[in-house]
Parts: C-alpha cells; sequence; structure tokens
C-alpha cells in the first residue's frame, strides 16, 4: 500500500523549458512534504520542502505546490538543466512521527541539451 | 563542515551472517535515522535514534537493530542475512527529532550472495 506516489517513472525535458514532477499521496495525516534528488552513487540530496499551512514553497529555479483537497503535490524547476538530470524523490512525514519519512519510488528526470 | 558519512561504502556478505554499518552525524546533530533503498524503489524507513533513544521503528523484521552512541554516530546491525536484504542503506541526520529536512550520507551498498 502506496502512501507516497510518484506516477511517472522517467521524465525527459529540454534545456531551458521547465519540468514538473507530480506526487500524490493517500495519509492525510501527513503534514510535511519535501523533494529529494538523488545522483548515481550519491545519496539523496534535499532540495525543497512545504508545510501543509502553506500551498506554495520556492526556492530559486524550484517550486513546491501543495493542494492539500487534492492530496498532491508538484515540483517546478524553471528553466531546466542538464545538470538537473537526476531521480527526483517526493517525500512525507507527519510531525508528531518524528523524522519517519515515506518516499514515493522517484522520477528519473532527463534535460536533454 | 563534514556531512554525513557512512562506512563502509560497499560490501558482501553471505546469507546467513550478520553485518554492521556505520554512520557519523552532522556535527551538532543529534538524530540518526536509518533507511533501506532496494533498486527501483525509494528509500524505507528502518529506524530513528535521538540522544540515543529509539524514537521510531519501520516495518523490518527484528534481525535488524540499531543503537546511537554519546557521540551520537550510530550503527545499524542485521542479523542472519537474506539475498532480499541487499539494499543501498542510507543513514540521515537531523538536529532534532523531527519536523525538518534530513541530510542523507552517501549509503551503503550490502549485496548479500
Amino acid at each position: 500500500d502506496q502512501q507516497v506516489k510518484q506516477n511517472s517513472p522517467s521524465l525527459s525535458v529540454q534545456e531551458g523549458r521547465i519540468s514538473i514532477l507530480n506526487c500524490d499521496y493517500t495519509n492525510s495525516m501527513f503534514d510535511y512534504f519535501l523533494w529529494y534528488k538523488k545522483y548515481p552513487a550519491e545519496g539523496p540530496t534535499f532540495l525543497i520542502s512545504i508545510s501543509s499551512i502553506k500551498d506554495k514553497n520556492e526556492d530559486g529555479r524550484f517550486t513546491v505546490f501543495l493542494n492539500k483537497s487534492a492530496k498532491h503535490l508538484s515540483l517546478h524547476i524553471v528553466p531546466s538543466q542538464p545538470g538537473d538530470s537526476a531521480v527526483y524523490f517526493c517525500a512525507a512525514s507527519a510531525r508528531n512521527y518524528g523524522q519517519n519519512f515515506v518516499f514515493g519510488p522517484g522520477t528519473r528526470l532527463s534535460v536533454l541539451p | 563542515d563534514a556531512g554525513v558519512t557512512q562506512s563502509p561504502t560497499h560490501l558482501i556478505k553471505t546469507r546467513g551472517q550478520h553485518v554492521t554499518l556505520r554512520c557519523s552525524p552532522i556535527s551538532g546533530h543529534k538524530s540518526v535515522s536509518w533507511y533501506q533503498q532496494v533498486l527501483g524503489q525509494g528509500p524505507q524507513f528502518i529506524f530513528q535514534y535521538y540522544e540515543k533513544e529509539e524514537r521510531g521503528r519501520g516495518n523490518f523484521p527484528d534481525r535488524f537493530s540499531a543503537r546511537q552512541f554519546p557521540n551520537y554516530s550510530s550503527e545499524l546491525n542485521v542479523n542472519a542475512l537474506l539475498l532480499g536484504d541487499s539494499a543501498l542503506y542510507l543513514c540521515a541526520s537531523t538536529p532534532h527529532s523531527g519536523g525538518a529536512e534530513a541530510f542523507f550520507g552517501q549509503g551503503t551498498r550490502l549485496t548479500v550472495v
């Protein structure tokens, strides 16, 4: 029973265009959401997070949108760069549950030059 | 500043053997969590330790155990290894027990043959 879903295993985008990665969750107790990026042979690197009291958080080229009613969040990368090519994981947690992050299966983003 | 460091980076074990994985958190971080990442899936939560006490446990058998030392470093132990334990084991640290992004190490790649 996947509580965090990333239904697109892969995504290809042209350099300079927008990349949109999607994530859906089922557990209404989740109130904190994060995106991580992972390169081969490295651990996941934190990108951006959002609390359930917000619907948008922006950090440079990265913006995360949260739609609580739809239990859906998305990560927008604008403009996309070849160095953004990696696997992106969506993760969720309930603050009262400590650091138990539930991760989605990941989406492999390829940014083509 | 040193990030989260894990050792060893790779190891190969035989079914039925025991393994110990080690993790040093970022200086000043008191919470350490362990995750297992099987190929093609997102990381799955195993344990969280904060101030040397277990704060959370994922859905893993009792063959998995962990502890945290006074200097906040941590060990993950797995007994009676199975082929299915082959995975990337990730350690993550945060300053406190919850509600913040976690910083991951590069992982230990365990292969059970």
